[in-house]
């Protein structure tokens, strides 16, 4: 099964704080997403990227950005937090379509609880 | 644009009853569609998941699904809950040639005795 490890399950951080947010696949998947769940707004799209170096702005990217620089690790970036990303994130990632392996499924970590104060 | 609408945002239903969870999708082509649970503090699972062919799709733990495409549904259905069930329910679609996944706002479901 494929994995998906989401290195912080909650995080506690300041306004103004550099916050990274890392996820790590082990299927060796194409394919990353970064969403940000919120009561009643269900998951929302940050970001994505298709493959190393090559990222996609999602629904909401405003306030966020991404690093890709191995497959399989996808990193979402705060430049500086603020209250209002307070929120659950959370990572998934796919392989191509039509392959065998994941074939237009996401996979999701556990989640990583952000609160910025 | 891409939108799943859940019109349920909580549902109460008793042990061993049975239960029908709504989804509606507005892309005018054939979407992929997909059942997600999230049991409290874990990530999303998938349960089932719809690409073509036969309408009725089974999944884990005893869960179905039914695409619609005149009512542009995709309801979930379980014939007897189980206490275990209680989660939140996300329903999603996407389509071919876009990866983006477009989620529903989720039912929570809660089980009573």
């Amino acid at each position: 099964d494929v994995k998906v490890t989401q290195s912080s399950r909650y995080l506690v951080k300041r306004t103004g704080e550099k916050v990274f947010l890392e996820c790590v696949q082990d299927m060796d998947h194409e394919n990353m997403f970064w969403y940000r769940q919120d009561p009643g707004l269900g998951l929302r799209l940050i970001y994505f990227s298709y493959d190393v170096k090559m990222k996609e702005k999602g629904d909401i990217p405003e306030g966020y950005s991404v690093s890709r620089e191995k497959k399989e690790r996808f990193s979402l970036i705060l430049e500086s937090a603020s209250t209002n990303q307070t929120s659950m994130y959370l990572c998934a990632s796919k392989g191509p379509t039509g392959s065998s392996s994941g074939a237009n499924v996401l996979t999701f970590g556990a989640g990583s609880r952000l609160t910025v104060l | 644009a891409q939108s799943v609408t859940q019109p349920d945002i909580h549902i109460t239903v008793s042990e061993g009853a049975s239960l029908e969870l709504r989804c509606n999708y507005s892309y005018g082509a054939t979407p992929y569609l997909f059942w997600y649970v999230q049991s409290p503090g874990q990530g999303l699972q998938l349960l089932l998941k719809y690409f073509s062919g036969d309408t009725l799709v089974q999944g884990i733990k005893g869960f179905e699904a039914e695409f619609k495409r005149s009512q542009s549904s995709f309801n979930l259905r379980k014939p007897s809950v189980h206490w275990s069930d209680a989660a939140e329910y996300f329903c999603a679609e996407r389509y071919f040639g876009n990866e983006k996944l477009t989620f529903g706002t989720g039912t929570r479901l809660t089980i009573i005795p």
